[in-house]
């Protein structure tokens, strides 16, 4: 299909590791992106990975590529409740000029 | 604070009404965006404009009309608007370098049309 696929919702107990994970459309983009939107806020770009990485690691941060599967994940460490938001996956395809976006994924972190 | 302002960040009105929002960026990109935020939908991108000429118009209703006078500044006027445009509307700004083309965006205005 045509849509960046994320999962709507995910709730992780504070602490605790947080993966958050998307399947996007085009295997020859080039770029692939998390954005974070807090609650009255625009989009905040989080990380980016090239798409000849598999891994990148950013402080909290790790994003894997699995390319054949056309497969991203995010996983936030030691989540905080400060890390509540909806998180966006992102791809930069070759056609066209901007990004084509999911429908982003509400994290929940609980004490 | 990202370096992009929009304004107003908040904005009703009836659905004869004309009314324009605003975007001013500080960052010295070249290319500048209108995004639409729906609730339950992918972020649906609505215009592009790259050295203050439009390269991308995504089918766009003619009720909303994009103004790109220079690389700083960007208008979306809007007139007629029907209540199924009520949305949050995205501005958002970006230059290519090594880590492709990076948006960043700002607050947003949240737009209820009555």
């Amino acid at each position: 299909g045509e849509d960046v696929e994320q999962s709507l919702f995910l709730s992780v107990r504070e602490g605790d590791s947080s993966v958050i994970n998307c399947t996007y459309t085009d295997s020859s983009s080039t770029y692939l992106y998390w954005y974070k939107q807090e609650p009255g806020a625009g989009l905040q770009l989080l990380t980016y990975i090239f798409s000849n990485m598999d891994m990148k690691q950013d402080q909290r941060l790790t994003v894997l590529l699995n390319k054949k599967d056309k497969h991203l994940s995010l996983r936030i460490a030691d989540t905080q409740t400060g890390d509540s938001a909806i998180y966006f996956c992102a791809e930069r395809r070759n056609s066209g000029y901007a990004l084509n976006f999911g429908k982003g994924t509400s994290l929940l972190v609980t004490p | 604070e990202t370096g992009v302002t929009q304004t107003p960040r908040h904005l009703v009105m009836g659905m004869t009404n004309k009314k324009s929002l605003k975007c001013e960026q500080h960052l010295g990109h070249n290319a500048m965006y209108w995004y639409k935020q729906s609730a339950k939908k992918p972020l649906e991108l609505m215009f592009v404009y790259s050295l203050e000429e439009r390269v991308e118009n995504n089918s766009v209703p003619s009720r909303f009309s994009p103004e790109c006078p220079n690389s700083s500044h960007l208008f979306l006027h809007l007139h007629t608007l029907q209540p199924e445009d009520s949305a949050l509307y995205l501005c958002a700004s970006s230059q290519p370098d090594r880590g492709g083309e990076k948006l960043f965006f700002g607050s947003g205005t949240q737009l209820s049309v009555l």
